[in-house]
């Protein structure tokens, strides 16, 4: 079956730092992922949606410049928290609607970030 | 902005009796709907999903049941096991398979053995 791939599942970096989250489908092609960031005992909500081969589209409330994201294959889309508070801390979690199949998105496993 | 200091609302059940869990959307031109588990640590897990031209959709153990009408989606578990306990999350969206999801508060199964 379908299968995204989120690296790393967890990771712990100091303030003002930055961290880079893969987002890979393994075995389909997307050309459209969604970045999702879940706080604890709450629900996901959609960040931006990252589009292969041009910007990304970002949710009211979402700084662009501090959460970059670039989809520059069909199969990758890289999720950059820049300058790192621990307010970011969160689990981030990417999805992926497999290209011209008319079926659900696959998740990936999800990220838990720590900003110390 | 996230809603700050939500605790999820709980269902707790006994091992074997049947689970509903419920979900209100709020688009009504949502045309496509998903059940999600997702368990401690974990990304969402497929479930089951719903077009907007059904009103009922079964798999193995669990049936999705759609009202348009008074937008409301319910997830019905036959005979609830222990690993069936997590968070289950409804979610919506308007752009069919391919569109972003738009993810309900969630809610927590506890299954008692």
């Amino acid at each position: 079956g379908a299968v995204v791939s989120q690296h790393p599942s967890r990771v712990i970096c100091k303030s003002g730092t930055s961290v880079k989250i893969e987002c890979r489908s393994l075995d389909f092609q997307a050309t459209t992922m969604f970045w999702y960031r879940q706080f604890p005992k709450q629900s996901l909500m959609l960040m931006a949606t990252s589009n292969e081969g041009s910007k990304a589209t970002y949710e009211q409330g979402v700084e662009k410049d501090k959460f970059l994201i670039n989809h520059a294959s069909l199969t990758l889309s890289t999720l950059t928290v820049t300058s790192a508070h621990p307010e970011d801390s969160s689990f981030y979690i990417c999805s992926a609607p497999p290209q011209g199949l008319d079926t659900e998105a696959f998740f990936g496993q999800g990220t838990r970030l720590t900003v110390v | 902005g996230e809603s700050v200091g939500l605790h999820l609302p709980t269902l707790s059940v006994q091992e074997g009796d049947n689970s509903i869990i419920n979900c209100a959307y709020s688009n009504s031109a949502s045309d496509y709907f998903i059940w999600y588990k997702q368990e401690s640590g974990k990304g969402p897990q497929f479930i089951i999903d719903i077009r907007s031209n059904m009103d009922k959709r079964q798999g193995q153990r669990v049936t999705v049941l759609l009202n348009k009408t008074v937008k409301h989606l319910s997830l019905q578990i036959a005979a609830t096991q222990p690993g069936d306990s997590a968070v289950y999350f409804c979610a919506e969206t308007d752009g069919g398979s391919q569109g972003n999801l738009i993810f309900g508060k969630g809610t927590k199964l506890s299954v008692k053995p």
